[in-house]
């Protein structure tokens, strides 16, 4: 069975500070695609990034990174210099071959404080 | 018009009503999805339909009935609710039935049942 777990449930930062949110991920199958996605009050999820099982390299997208490492199951990432903007809860996904669902993490509430 | 629209955004009805939620994309998208979100909990996954088949139905109750009369449009038909049915409903689309690509979501509809 697949499972992820982020274990953050809020995190409160001021603006321009640096912010990682955790996320670990259970399966036993070796092909697999992890993802993050942004809710902001809004409601809608926003697809953020994608990565799979075979692609370890870290990825940097402006002020945002992500760190997969397949050997502690995790697949984090950093917000780095904080905005208001940002404050959203954010959450990390799997999925995996063969499969109609995409199991997401229960989502941690980011707030960015000015 | 680009993404997955979702109508209405809030709705309020009584345990009596019948009501529909409509979801639209045209992103030349394969598959697409309800997912319910609760407060405290985490997104549930309700009903998949790939190529305009249902295949996946996550032991919903028959209060909710899905519909899609083409690979466009999904429909969420809604009687005899209860309270706890109260949620923001999501729609999502993906290229792929296993959503491996990833979601693309709709901004949701607030649903109140009183």
């Amino acid at each position: 069975a697949q499972k992820v777990t982020q274990a953050q449930t809020e995190i409160s930062v001021v603006e321009k500070e640096d912010v990682t949110l955790d996320c670990v991920y259970e399966t036993r199958d070796t092909t697999y695609y992890l993802f993050w996605y942004k809710q902001p009050p809004s409601g809608e999820l926003v697809f953020l990034i994608r990565r799979n099982s075979f692609d370890e390299q870290n990825e940097i997208s402006g002020r945002y990174s992500w760190n997969f490492q397949k050997s502690t199951s995790s697949f984090n990432f950093t917000i780095t210099a904080s905005q208001v903007v940002d404050s959203a809860v954010y959450f990390c996904a799997l999925s995996v071959t063969g499969g109609f669902k995409t199991i997401f993490g229960a989502g941690t509430r980011l707030f960015v404080k000015a | 018009e680009t993404g997955v629209t979702q109508t209405p955004r809030h709705l309020v009805m009584g345990m009596t009503n019948k009501k529909s939620l409509k979801c639209e994309q045209h992103l030349g998208h394969n598959a697409m999805y309800w997912y319910k979100q609760s407060a405290k909990k985490p997104l549930e996954l309700m009903f998949v339909y790939s190529l305009e088949e249902r295949v996946e139905n996550n032991s919903v109750p028959s209060r909710f009935s899905p519909e899609c009369p083409n690979s466009s449009h999904l429909f969420l038909h809604l009687h005899t609710l209860q309270p706890e049915d109260s949620a923001l409903y999501l729609c999502a689309s993906s290229q792929d039935q296993g959503a491996l690509l990833g979601y693309t979501f709709g901004s949701g509809t607030r649903l109140t049942v009183v």
